[in-house]
């Protein structure tokens, strides 16, 4: 199993761009979730899923949108980038109730 | 809403015990996640703790209080490897969501 897998590993955007983060997992996790991490700070949940189809805000999601059509793939889409956004995104799968959360590697942005 | 604290950083000598601590108020409690995190990587599960008491786990322990709101991580025989950033994560109920502290950062010197 490759577990949970995160595309691009860096990146740089100029203010204004738009893009995605891809997050694949292989585990048959119901649970999804896309966290940001600033220096020095703790996670924040940008949006999660339980499901293929269902999907909710987090504590910071303004300036993204993610979408969930398979129980596998839960990207994660920034318009207009902003230099706030700046910052390594981590998406992680869970197969619910009260279990571990699996981290990928992360994804490192700078928005110039 | 979520409140987890956590002491931001300590330095401790190889071979020594180093306890972790972390204090949380939330609403929902559905147990409490520790996960390392070396510089520059994702986060690792250590341990979770949903009763009161202590987990035993090799060289790391976890203990809860659940009516103190309190937790504590355990390193013993500590390893250079053992640097690293110490999450506290309290899991919520109803939705198996995370509310992560800040971290504790830990740096190991011979």
């Amino acid at each position: 199993n490759a577990g949970v897998t995160q595309t691009p590993k860096f990146r740089i955007l100029k203010i204004g761009q738009s893009m995605t983060l891809q997050c694949t997992q292989d585990m048959n996790h119901n649970y999804m979730y896309w966290y940001r991490q600033d220096p020095g700070m703790g996670l924040k949940l940008i949006y999660y899923s339980v499901g293929a189809g269902i999907t909710d805000k987090g504590e910071v999601p303004n300036g993204y949108n993610v979408s969930r059509s398979t129980t596998e793939d839960f990207p994660l889409r920034l318009e207009l980038a902003a230099p706030s956004q700046t910052s390594v995104y981590f998406c992680a799968s869970s197969s619910g109730g009260a279990h571990e959360q699996y981290f990928g590697p992360g994804t490192r942005l700078t928005v110039t | 809403g979520q409140n987890i604290d956590q002491p931001t950083e300590m330095t401790a000598t190889e071979g020594a015990i180093v306890q972790i601590n972390c204090t949380y108020q939330t609403s929902g409690f559905n147990g409490l996640f520790w996960y390392q995190q070396h510089a520059g990587e994702a986060p690792t599960f250590l341990s979770y703790n949903v009763l009161d008491g202590l987990e035993e786990k090799g060289r790391f322990s976890s203990f809860l209080s659940r009516s103190k709101g309190y937790s504590y991580l355990l390193l013993k025989e500590l390893q250079m490897k053992d640097s690293a950033s110490y999450l506290c994560a309290v899991s919520l109920y109803g939705n198996n969501r995370l509310a992560f502290g800040k971290g504790n950062q830990v740096v190991v010197i011979p």
